[in-house]
């Protein structure tokens, strides 16, 4: 059974930096792109960012590019989203999500429950 | 950036009545479109992709269609248990993926 766990959500002060992490099991881990997609209280879904397996290519939205990283320990089979320089609008749930293809970066048949990131002083 | 606009933003349906959100992207996206379902307080679910292909396990009462531009999906003989935000996603041009605001499926 695939499973996705996501974890190290918490409450920052602006400027502040956290970093998730997301524990993927029951499928074969370098074959599938992982992604990191973000719901703002109330609101709808925002892709983040992609790790491709593929070439180990990564991609980000505009709005965290530059201080959003992230990263897979194949090892472990984790995923990890270093998050730095945070900002009131990056409060929200952040799902970690499986793609659906093989070597891809498409859309997700798995997501984590999510772990709630609140940035405020 | 691909904007993905859905509509509309609240679908109110009877049980048993069948219901139609649409979703519309500002340049073709070809068939390069999924849905998910998204139950109060829980993660989202993927529903469809390529835009009429059902994913493992969903009801034969979920049906997309569409391409290019205009997209659908159906709820067919609505239940309760499809009390939801629905919303599509696209895959054809990215970064970024990109998906629409959410429809809310209400039942009457």
């Amino acid at each position: 059974e695939v499973q996705v766990l996501e974890a190290g959500g918490g409450l920052v002060q602006p400027g502040g930096s956290l970093r998730l992490s997301c524990a993927a099991s029951g499928f074969t881990f370098n074959n599938y792109a992982m992604s990191w997609v973000r719901q703002a209280p109330g609101k709808g879904l925002e892709w983040v960012t992609a790790f491709s397996v593929k070439d180990g290519t990564t991609y980000f939205a505009d709005s965290v590019k530059g201080r959003f990283t992230i990263s897979t320990d194949s090892s472990k089979n984790m995923v990890y989203l270093q998050m730095n320089r945070l900002r009131a609008e990056d409060t929200a749930v952040y799902y970690c999500a499986k793609d659906f293809t093989i070597f891809g970066v498409a859309f997700f048949d798995h997501w984590g429950q999510g772990t709630l990131v609140t940035v405020s002083s | 950036e691909i904007v993905m606009t859905q509509s509309p933003d609240t679908l109110s349906v009877s049980p048993g009545e069948s219901g139609t959100l649409s979703c519309r992207a500002s340049q073709s996206v070809k068939r390069n479109l999924a849905w998910y379902q998204q139950k109060p307080g829980q993660a989202p679910r993927l529903l469809i992709y390529g835009a009429s292909t059902r994913a493992t396990g969903v009801s034969a009462r979920f049906s997309g269609s569409g391409s290019g531009t205009e997209f659908t999906l159906t709820i067919s003989s609505l239940q309760s248990e499809d009390l939801a935000v629905y919303y599509c996603q696209q895959y054809n041009d990215w970064p970024p993926l990109t998906f629409g605001g959410g429809t809310k499926v209400e039942i009457k």
